[in-house]
Parts: structure tokens; C-alpha cells; sequence
């Protein structure tokens, strides 16, 4: 079945480093990929998503990169702060089929030391 | 909006008892999600409807669990009987692909806990 692997599991890093969540997706009809945020017992928030006829997607600290070929993704946090200390997790998505069906990964713990 | 609203958000039932959990989606969502969240499995689809018709419900662990969407603006997930191994937290999101919006707006959850 479809499966979506996310690495790594747990990420520290020290404040104003970068972060990088990396995913890989086996259903090659997949054609979204959102990344969603989780605070401590909060819910998941969308914080970028990419279309596959893109390649990169910048919104401001935060970048997304899509390689359709190696079904590859990944999530760029740059001059991270404490603030980004969360649950991140990927998805991959069939928007353009009769099924709407998001798959996620399994989470990173990204920790932010001040 | 108000957003996803779920109720209720906290939920300590005797094993055995009969739980519901509800949601109010955003306005307008044609797609309305069921997801269940725990540590060891991570976030699980249980079922999802699409313009209240129930469209994937293979998720769904197993027929003490059912879902219902009776109009676009609340569904119901019910478990009866309860067991302990269904404490988790369970999300409930709505998505608005009929305007290409693909994005998910998840619910605050409802935490169950079965003693």
C-alpha cells in the first residue's frame, strides 16, 4: 500500500542553525505534498505545501524541495529558532483522482536549543 | 471562521461504554476527515467523507467503530463498545478541494481515554 518514511526521527539542533526533515513517498500518483507543524498538544497546522510540477517552494524561514523522480521531499528550516521546536510531519496526496487520500509520515521531533 | 470545532475535547469512558465524538467542519469544506493520533501508530485515516458521502472507510479499525455525516456541517465518529486500546487522540479535519484548496484544517482533537 502506500507508505510515506520520514528521517529523522528526532532532530536537535541549536538556535539559528538549519533543520532539514527529509521524506521519501512510494505511490507515484501522488501529486501534493504538505508539511504540517504539531506544538505540544496542539493540532497539526499546514505550514507549506508543493504541487509535483514544482520544484521548490519558499515561504520566508521555511522551503520545501520536490524531486519526482527519486519520489524525494524535504523541508528546509533556516536560522531556526525556539519557537520551531515542534512535531513536523510530511504527506503525499492524489488530489487529481477520484480519492482524496493523504498518507503521512511518522513525525520528526525537531528540538531548538537557545 | 471558527474552525474545525470538535467536541468533546477530553473523554474518560469505562471500557465497555458507548463513545461519540463530533465535528462541526469549516463552511464550505466539500471533504471531511477522521484521523486517529497515538505514539506508537502515528496519524491513522479511519474513514473520510466527501460531500457527506462516506468515500474510504478502510481505516476503521474494526465494526465497533462507525461514522456518520448526515449533513455538511457535523459528522459523528461512534465506538461501542469501548476498549481500553482505543485511547488516543482523534482528529477531525476538513479540506476544500472543490476550490483547489488541497490543505488540510484540523480539529483541536478529543483525547479518550478508556479505563
Amino acid at each position: 500500500g502506500e507508505n510515506v518514511e520520514q528521517h529523522p526521527s528526532t532532530l536537535s539542533v541549536q538556535e539559528g542553525d538549519s533543520a532539514v526533515i527529509k521524506c521519501t513517498y512510494s505511490d507515484s500518483a501522488s501529486n501534493y505534498f504538505p508539511w504540517y507543524k504539531q506544538e505540544l498538544g496542539k493540532r497539526p497546522q499546514l505550514i507549506i505545501d508543493i504541487r509535483s510540477n514544482v520544484g521548490e517552494k519558499k515561504d520566508q524561514r521555511i522551503a520545501v524541495t520536490l524531486n519526482k523522480t527519486a519520489k524525494h521531499f524535504s523541508l528546509h528550516i533556516t536560522e531556526t529558532q525556539p519557537e520551531d521546536s515542534a512535531v513536523y510531519f510530511c504527506a503525499a496526496s492524489r488530489t487529481n483522482t477520484g480519492g482524496f487520500k493523504t498518507i503521512f509520515g511518522a513525525g520528526t521531533r525537531l528540538f531548538v536549543k537557545a | 471562521d471558527a474552525g474545525v470545532i470538535q467536541s468533546p475535547r477530553h473523554e474518560v469512558t469505562e471500557m465497555g461504554q458507548e463513545v461519540t465524538l463530533r465535528c462541526k467542519p469549516i463552511s464550505g469544506h466539500d471533504y471531511l476527515f477522521w484521523y486517529r493520533q497515538t505514539m506508537m501508530r502515528g496519524l491513522e485515516l479511519l474513514i473520510y467523507f466527501n460531500n457527506n458521502v462516506p468515500i474510504d472507510d478502510s481505516g476503521m479499525p474494526e465494526d465497533r467503530f462507525s461514522a456518520k455525516m448526515p449533513n455538511a456541517s457535523f459528522s459523528t465518529l461512534k465506538i461501542q463498545p469501548s476498549e481500553p486500546r482505543d485511547s488516543a487522540v482523534y482528529f477531525c479535519a476538513s479540506s476544500g478541494r472543490g476550490r483547489g484548496n488541497y490543505g488540510y484544517t484540523f480539529g483541536s482533537g478529543t483525547r479518550l481515554t478508556v479505563v
